[in-house]
Parts: structure tokens; sequence; C-alpha cells
């Protein structure tokens, strides 16, 4: 089944300790994007990659780090965690681009303590 | 920069009403445009989408026809569900920019029976 998986689905952390979210594809796709979607913001974007080691920041990149050392997985990381990145978090891929149809992961929700 | 407006929700309809959820946008280009819908504890999925001026997106009932001219995408549905309360976002990207999409704030609707 072609989808976008994510781990954990929750978390709860403290401040400062670092912490990974993993994501992960199996449809081939080039383009990955990290989300984070909060109460009457929407969706804002964190992260993108248009391909292998090709990374690029979105609207909210402060405090994030992505790598994309394969194809298939796109890893956020949060060196320091603090309270205000306690949100929704959401992954997507698509084929090659943002214009195109953008598959979602279920979500991690993280709290932040 | 870009922007997406939505209308504001959250809107409740009783089941077989006529549905509109207002899209408006601002882009410096040539933007294709999407609604995505999320269900309860889901991520996104996408709707319709259109990637150019006077292209209508059409899906499950739903439309919205790309209007360049008021910068618009407006989501319609003759009559809905109980099935289609969910929420519902409004989002573009540019072909200038293969990386970027920026979402609305989403309007969440109801539909009672």
């Amino acid at each position: 089944e072609a989808q976008v998986t994510q781990n954990p689905r929750y978390l709860i952390t403290v401040t400062g300790k670092k912490l990974t979210v993993t994501c992960s594809q199996n449809m081939n796709h080039e383009y990955m994007s990290w989300y984070r979607q909060d109460p009457g913001l929407g969706l804002r974007q964190i992260y993108y990659s248009m391909n292998v080691e090709v990374t690029d920041k979105g609207d909210v990149p402060e405090g994030y780090k992505v790598s994309r050392k394969e194809k298939r997985n796109f890893p956020l990381i949060l060196e320091s965690p603090s309270p205000n990145q306690t949100s929704l978090y959401f992954c997507a891929s698509s084929f090659e681009r943002a214009q195109e149809t953008q598959y979602f992961g279920p979500g991690t929700r993280l709290l932040v303590l | 920069g870009n922007s997406v407006t939505q209308m504001e929700g959250p809107v409740t309809l009783s089941e077989e009403a006529f549905l509109t959820i207002n899209c408006t946008y601002t882009a410096t280009g040539y933007p294709s445009l999407f609604w995505y819908v999320q269900y309860p504890g889901e991520g996104l999925q996408l709707l319709l989408k259109a990637t150019k001026a006077d292209d209508k997106g059409s899906n499950k009932g739903f439309e919205a026809t790309y209007r360049k001219e008021t910068t618009s995408f407006h989501l319609e549905k003759g009559s809905v569900q109980v099935s289609d309360s969910a929420v519902y976002f409004c989002a573009l990207a540019l072909n200038t920019n293969a990386g970027k999409s920026t979402f609305g704030d989403g309007t969440t609707l109801t539909v009672k029976p």
C-alpha cells in the first residue's frame, strides 16, 4: 500500500531534550516536506526537500533541522525543543514538487513541557 | 509573499444543504490551486486541484473553479452529507518555486442530520 508513515504518533517530552520524528514514504517520491498545524494558523511549511541531499527552508524553519540521506526518509530533528514547538506535525511527499498532489502522513502530536 | 485566505469557520449545515467555502489567494506568479480535506484524526488528502485559470477541479460532488480575475478558488457542493464533516484547506504552490507550498487556516465543516 502506498503510504507515508510517521513515528512516533504521539510524543511528550521536556524542554531541551533532543528528539527526532521520522518520516518514510514507499512511493519513490522525490519531493518531501514537513508542516506544522496549529489552531488558527492552519498548516505552515517548515522544511522541504526536492531530492536526496537537497533541502530548503519553508516559512517557519527556526528551531528545526532536517536531513535527506535516502530518498524514502526525511526525518525532522528538534535539537532543543521548546514549548512553542508543541504542535501537530505532518510529513508529506509528492512525485517531484509541491505543484503536484501531496500525500500526507497521519501526523505526530508533540507536547513539549 | 504568497498567502491564502479562507472563509472563517466553523461552518454548520444541515444535511443536503448547499456548501460554499470561500478561498482567495495572493501570489507572485501562476500558482496551482488545491483543496485538501482532513477527516478527524487523519492526515490531509487531496480533494481537488486546478493548475491554470478557468480550470475546474471536481471530486466526490465538490467543485472549485480557478478564477484568475478575482484570485479565488471557492469550494462548492450542492448537497452535503454528514460524512463530509471535516476540515477543508485551500492551498497554493507556485510553478516558479517548486518546493514552496502555502496553506490557508482551514475551515471546519460540521453537517448535522
